[in-house]
């Protein structure tokens, strides 16, 4: 069965430092995007890709975020100059043109640490 | 915007009996409501998903129900199985595409065998 595949598993960085946490989505999926679940939280929106561009993003997604399709596989989110609160659970996501969000495959997820 | 309450936050049945949880959703406009599964360690799966033109749907021993006017959704979950533990999320959104899913904070299910 496909999947969603991300790397790290687990990250620990210092605060203000930049990560990248990286994600394979389904090979036929056109639709990316990127979720978070802090500790004991809802699990909450981040960011759709789609067509190489941002097609929405939530308030927690402010100028500290990028993502990125930087080859024909691969689907990254950097944040930049880390803060203890982004320490989270971060959840990456795929779906085919013609589901859209409906039926969307997670990724396993990469939980973030800063310390 | 969406907004989704869950409840319980946690829930506790012998092996064999139903689970039950609730969610109810704010915005009218949305029809898609799916139901995810988290076990430990992973990250959440599609278990079972319902559209707003139909009231329940079954697959095997889980089922989703929908009542449009009150704006609540169910799980239902028949003959629980140790396996069945894990936490699950419900969520909703308006199907246009890609408009993201707006999740519940989530229900710990444990089965006691």
């Amino acid at each position: 069965e496909p999947e969603v595949t991300q790397t790290p598993s687990h990250q620990v960085t210092q605060m203000g430092q930049e990560v990248i946490l990286r994600c394979v989505p389904i090979s036929n999926h056109l639709y990316f995007y990127w979720y978070r679940q802090i500790l004991g939280q809802k699990v909450e929106f981040l960011v759709s890709f789609y067509n190489n561009e941002i097609s929405e993003k939530s308030e927690i997604f402010d100028d500290q975020f990028s993502v990125e399709r930087p080859d024909g596989s691969n689907f990254t989110l950097k944040i930049r100059s880390t803060k203890l609160e982004d320490s989270a659970m971060y959840f990456c996501a795929s779906s085919s043109p013609d589901r859209g969000m409906t039926g969307a495959f997670f990724g396993q997820g990469t939980r973030l640490t800063v310390v | 915007g969406e907004n989704v309450e869950q409840h319980p936050s946690t829930l506790s049945v012998q092996e064999g009996d139903s689970a039950v949880i609730k969610c109810t959703y704010s915005d009218s406009a949305s029809n898609y409501f799916p139901w995810y599964k988290q076990e430990l360690g992973k990250g959440p799966q599609l278990i079972i998903d319902i559209r707003s033109n139909v009231g329940e749907k079954k697959d095997q021993r889980i089922a989703v129900t929908l009542n449009k006017t009150a704006k609540h959704f169910s799980l239902h979950i028949t003959e629980t199985q140790p396996e069945d533990s894990a936490v699950y999320f419900c969520a909703a959104t308006f199907n246009s595409g890609n408009t993201p899913l707006v999740f519940g904070k989530g229900t710990r299910l444990s089965v006691i065998a």
